[in-house]
């Protein structure tokens, strides 16, 4: 099945430190939605963007909406143990019949204290 | 307020088998969807539901199936299982067909097929 192209794949970094991942499409959405998922559980939705270009913060954490609707990144800034899990993007074309999410493979996060 | 409800949370069966998996949505939202998520993988979509009816169907084979109750509860069935159905079902479920912040997953499903 389709599946976005999200990197980079695993990133091992120090608390503090700030995160940037990314995730980019062959074909263009209206929505682009972040979710954490944590062992055992169902993702989680963290930031969603409607517009191209939009740029939304939830805390520490920044995302963006590429402009040609084909990508988006995430930022996390001065990274907490409780950051760690699973970063997935997704993007979403609702309307119509449409409405389903096409989720990218993943960015797994480890923090070292 | 309750979340997305799936049950079983583990399930073991053996090749050629047939499982139920169940889900209840969060009140008052009548969209349902199923994903596959495959050790390693992003969530594949398998199914959505919207009042009752399918709207959508993913690349899956058609030993997989689906239905949506009066409740909004919905079932997914999978027939003849193989090694490779082995995976994450996460359930779904959002006030209406497509809303784009909506969805709210359950915890999903583990199936271990042997």
């Amino acid at each position: 099945g389709q599946q976005l192209n999200q990197s980079p794949q695993s990133m091992f970094i120090q608390e503090g430190e700030d995160v940037s991942m990314n995730c980019t499409s062959s074909s263009i959405f209206n929505t682009w939605l972040w979710y954490k998922q944590d062992p055992g559980e169902g993702p989680v939705l963290l930031i969603a963007l409607y517009k191209a270009g939009e740029l939304t913060s939830n805390g520490r954490l920044t995302a963006q909406f590429g402009i040609t609707r084909k990508d988006s990144f995430l930022n996390i800034s001065a990274s907490i143990p409780s950051d760690v899990g699973i970063y997935f993007c997704a993007g979403l074309n609702y309307g119509g019949s449409q409405g389903n999410l096409i989720f990218g493979k993943g960015t797994k996060l480890s923090v070292k204290p | 307020d309750a979340g997305v409800t799936q049950s079983p949370t583990h399930l073991i069966k053996t090749r050629g088998q047939q499982v139920t998996l169940r889900c209840s949505p969060i009140s008052g939202h009548k969209s349902v969807s199923w994903y596959q998520q495959v050790l390693g993988q992003g969530p594949q979509f398998i199914f959505q539901y919207y009042e009752k009816e399918e709207r959508g169907r993913g690349n899956f084979p058609d030993r997989f199936s689906a239905r949506q109750f009066p409740n909004y509860s919905s079932e997914l069935n999978v027939n003849a299982l193989l090694l490779g159905d082995s995976a994450l079902y996460l359930c779904a479920s959002s006030p209406r067909q497509g809303a784009p912040s909506g969805y709210t997953f359950g915890s999903g499903t583990r199936l271990t097929v042997v």
